[in-house]
């Protein structure tokens, strides 16, 4: 069975903070994707990143990074010096080899204090 | 270039009607997903597209739940009889897609979704 833990249903920082979003997912698969999204108050789910199982290196992107760990399943994403315009729901997925759905984990609200 | 649009955007019906929801892929865009996203909840897939090929269906609720995209590009998700708990949003997804098994994948472009309010 596949199934995305994000164990942290709302985090609120104050601006410049640095935030790190926990996500650990199970799968019997050895060829699955990690995704994130983020999803804005208009609604609209937004990609972020994506990685594939056979890559462990992690990512920078400006402000985000993400650390993939298979060793602990985790998929953690660092939004470093954050901004009010962080603030949203985050969401972390999977999908595997053969079936492009994507499993959602239940997200985290972060809120980002001026 | 035009995103993956829906409508309506929402919809609200008293219960027991039927609701028909509908997604305008990105053009040429090969595979369309269904997901239904409950209040505060991520979203949960219910159906899967290839052209007009339905291929996975398994994550529709009841049977009173169908979609279909006849020609390839739109695609219809229709609830008979809503309850109360079919209240959710409802969020299309498009990609370029292709046959299951290659070794990439293709990013998922969602539109806006459809908020459904069953009275």
């Amino acid at each position: 069975a596949q199934k995305v833990t994000q164990a942290q249903t709302e985090i609120s920082v104050v601006e410049k903070e640095d935030v790190t979003l926990d996500c650990v997912y199970e799968t019997r698969d050895t060829t699955y994707y990690l995704f994130w999204y983020k999803q804005p108050p208009s609604g609209e789910l937004v990609f972020l990143i994506r990685r594939n199982s056979f890559d462990e290196q992690n990512e920078i992107s400006g402000r985000y990074s993400w650390n993939f760990q298979k060793s602990t399943s985790s998929f953690n994403f660092t939004i470093t010096a954050s901004q009010v315009v962080d603030s949203a729901v985050y969401f972390c997925a999977l999908s595997f080899q053969g079936a492009q759905k994507l499993v959602f984990g239940q997200g985290t609200r972060l809120t980002i204090n001026p | 270039g035009a995103g993956v649009s829906q409508s309506p955007r929402y919809k609200v019906a008293k219960r027991g009607q039927d609701v028909a929801l509908r997604c305008d892929p990105i053009s040429g865009h090969v595979s369309l997903f269904w997901y239904q996203q409950a209040l505060g909840q991520g979203p949960e897939f219910l159906t899967y597209f290839q052209n007009e090929a339905q291929l996975d269906k398994s994550g529709l609720p009841s049977d009173r739940f169908f979609a279909e995209r006849p020609e390839g590009s739109v695609s219809t998700l229709k609830i008979q009889r809503t309850q109360q708990e079919d209240s959710a949003v409802y969020l299309c997804a498009s990609s370029l897609g292709g046959p299951s098994g290659l070794p990439s994948y293709n990013e998922q472009f969602f539109g806006p979704g459809t908020r459904l309010t069953v009275l």
